[in-house]
């Protein structure tokens, strides 16, 4: 089993500040099949990017993903109030599939 | 549009079983898998399995083998996931959510239900 490990736990930044979210696999058999999601409390979680780098359909693009073998990276450039929330890595190249323990980005 | 409307919560006893549904709308069911993903409160996502609604596949996470059954019903488009022996440490939203066509379980996922708690307590 692939263990994603996200740090840091959380990250306290203010609205306009550029966010670093890192996710780094026990094993590279994940390839670029990284997936990062945002939950807000009380939701279901938000695919944002998948592929490692492609957003999906409606992610704005300050959000952009990097990385592979084992090292990936989110990246939101300047946030707004809505991006503070939790955000969790996904590996899907390797059964069973696993999350990372997500970041929280607090409001600083 | 895609939707997937779980039931409402439950509440079970520590060793009964709970059977959740995941009604699938708006594209063709049996061109999809549905994957069950559940959140303890307070916790990260744990991946449980995945159920091809095309023939019936299913992938369990070892954890849960001989405790979980994923099942389709293509007449009603719902699928449903049945743990057993439940735990009080199997209290948790459990979600239900789709992929993209054809990745036999191992994808992203786009689309997801709203979640329902599992609570189990004596």
């Amino acid at each position: 089993e692939i263990v994603l490990t996200q740090s840091p736990g959380t990250l306290s930044l203010s609205p306009g500040e550029r966010a670093t979210l890192s996710c780094r696999a026990s094993q590279s058999g994940s390839s670029s099949y990284v997936a990062w999601y945002q939950q807000k409390p009380g939701q279901a979680p938000r695919v944002l990017i998948y592929g490692a780098s492609t957003r999906a359909t409606g992610t704005p693009d300050r959000f952009s993903g990097s990385g592979s073998g084992t090292d990936f990276t989110l990246t939101i450039s300047r946030l707004e109030p809505e991006d503070f929330a939790v955000y969790y890595c996904q590996q899907y190249g390797s059964s069973p599939l696993t999350f990372g323990g997500g970041t929280r980005v607090e409001i600083k | 549009q895609v939707q997937m409307v779980q039931s409402g919560g439950e509440v079970k006893k520590p060793g009964a079983s709970v059977k959740v549904s995941c009604k699938a709308s708006g594209y063709t069911f049996t061109s999809y898998g549905i994957t069950w993903v559940r959140q303890a409160p307070g916790q990260g996502l744990e991946w449980m399995g995945w159920i091809s609604a095309y023939n019936g596949e299913t992938k369990y996470v070892e954890k849960f083998q001989g405790r979980v059954t994923m099942t389709t019903d293509t007449s009603t488009t719902t699928a449903y996931m049945e743990l057993r022996s439940l735990r009080t440490d199997d209290t948790a939203v459990y979600y239900c959510a789709r992929g993209p066509p054809g990745s036999g379980g191992n994808s992203p996922l786009f689309y997801w239900g709203q979640g329902i708690l599992v609570t189990v307590s004596s």
